[in-house]
């Protein structure tokens, strides 16, 4: 059964620092990975996909990279801002739906 | 439309009751997704819909939960003789095809069962 955890479970930082979320995955037989954004009362946001065989994919300040064989994926956030605060979910896609981490709770302090 | 659209956005009912969720997704997707989040959980899993169909609904935690998507469009989760433990957000996502495809979710339906 395919189990997807995330660490840090919150972060809290002064705005300017560059960040690294983590996300680790039990089975590597994954279609995909995505990380999501959800803001307080409100849905997800998907921020990146990343295919199961690309390395990494980037946006603007994020870039996500992802490693099929160890399990691992990384979210790097560069020159943080408070308007970044927000919990942060990592995904898995699998058969036919996602598999949730339980989130990172990330709040960037002016 | 814009987005995906749940309604209503909150609902309060009491133990026992029957309860209606609508999720009206992006137009033209064929996939859609129910999903249900606990208070600092992660999202899990319920039901998915590739037209009007159930394609997978490993994730329905018992018979009390029903989902129908009668036209390949609009879906209604329902649930039956609802418990407190039913308390919680309910997800709706769509996708343009399913399979990987980007999900884009709605804001949600906060059900509390009193």
């Amino acid at each position: 059964k395919q189990e997807v955890t995330q660490i840090p479970a919150a972060l809290s930082v002064p705005e300017g620092e560059n960040l690294v979320l983590n996300c680790s995955f039990t089975d590597s037989a994954i279609y995909n990975l995505q990380w999501f954004r959800q803001d307080p009362g409100k849905g997800l946001t998907s921020l990146l996909l990343i295919q199961s065989s690309q390395r990494e994919q980037t946006s603007g300040r994020l870039n996500a990279s992802l490693d099929k064989s160890s399990g691992r994926s990384t979210l790097y956030i560069a020159a943080s801002q408070p308007g970044d605060s927000a919990t942060y979910l990592c995904a898995v896609f699998g058969t036919d739906k996602l598999i949730f981490g339980t989130g990172t709770r990330l709040q960037v302090f002016p | 439309g814009a987005g995906v659209s749940q309604t209503p956005s909150n609902k309060v009912t009491e133990k026992g009751k029957y309860v209606e969720l609508r999720c009206d997704p992006i137009s033209g997707h064929t996939a859609l997704y129910w999903y249900r989040q606990s208070l600092g959980q992660g999202p899990e899993f319920l039901i998915y819909f590739q037209g009007t169909g159930a394609a997978d609904d490993s994730g329905l935690p018992n018979d009390r939960f029903f989902a129908v998507r009668p036209e390949g469009s609009v879906s209604t989760l329902k649930i039956q003789r609802t418990e407190r433990g039913d308390s919680a957000v309910y997800l709706c996502a769509s996708s343009s095809s399913g399979r990987g495809n980007i999900q884009y979710f709605g804001a949600g339906t906060r059900l509390s069962v009193l």
